[in-house]
């Protein structure tokens, strides 16, 4: 049982550049979230969508995009790293939107901008 | 707006001894939610447990027990007779029933050392 997949685990790129966080779940969810969480802090929420075709901002979305065109995956792009984005992603599903419901998480991405 | 805060950001105790983590939370919703999540050191997050608002019953799982509070604001954690495996880092989160998509807000998180 894969559950909810990150990819990569670790990276580190330069001010500027750009790349794709990946997350897929393969527990048929439709709801899923992107959170970062920075040294000795807790989650901060991303961006988030309802289903596929459907995403909307959290808390912390400048300098991240994302798309959903499919139920499985989520990925989360940052076009213009900056220092400040050095922090861990965690990925997250959940069955539906009840608030009721626990969040189904990736392992994380470690990302460093140098 | 909905508010987590876990005062104690370490604690370090020895194997065998018992540890209570505090959570208090703040919230304008009657119907919300509040989770306990496990971060061990290889990083991943993993839910513990879930208690509604509208039940206050205890609740314990092993070494494990939940006392929650609706007087005072909160959903703390126990666990009995430590061990090192339970060495991580904790977050408590709540979800109010009228926040759209299930969006919880988030402890800061309290790190948890058992020393053999």
């Amino acid at each position: 049982n894969a559950g909810v997949t990150q990819t990569p685990k670790f990276r580190i790129l330069k001010i500027g550049q750009s790349m794709t966080l990946q997350c897929t779940q393969d527990m048929n969810h439709n709801y899923m979230y992107w959170y970062r969480q920075d040294p000795g802090m807790g989650l901060k929420l991303i961006y988030y969508s309802v289903g596929a075709g459907i995403t909307d901002k959290g808390e912390v979305p400048n300098g991240y995009n994302v798309s959903r065109s499919t139920t499985e995956d989520f990925p989360l792009r940052l076009e213009l790293a900056a220092p400040s984005q050095t922090s861990v992603y965690f990925c997250a599903s959940s069955y539906s939107g009840e608030s009721n419901q626990p969040q189904h998480f990736g392992d994380g991405t470690r990302l460093s901008i140098l | 707006a909905q508010k987590v805060t876990q005062a104690q950001t370490e604690i370090s105790v020895v194997e065998k001894e018992d540890v209570t983590l505090d959570c208090v939370y703040e919230t304008r919703d009657t119907t919300y939610y509040l989770f306990w999540y496990k971060q061990p050191p290889s990083g991943e997050l993993v839910f513990l447990i879930r208690r509604n608002s509208f039940d206050e019953q205890n609740e314990i799982s092993g070494r494990y027990s939940w006392n929650f509070q609706k007087s005072t604001s909160s959903f703390n954690f126990t666990i009995t007779a430590s061990q090192v495996v339970d060495s991580a880092v904790y977050f408590c989160a709540l979800s109010e029933a009228r926040t759209n998509a299930g969006k919880s807000t988030f402890g800061d998180g309290t790190t948890l050392t058992v020393k053999p």
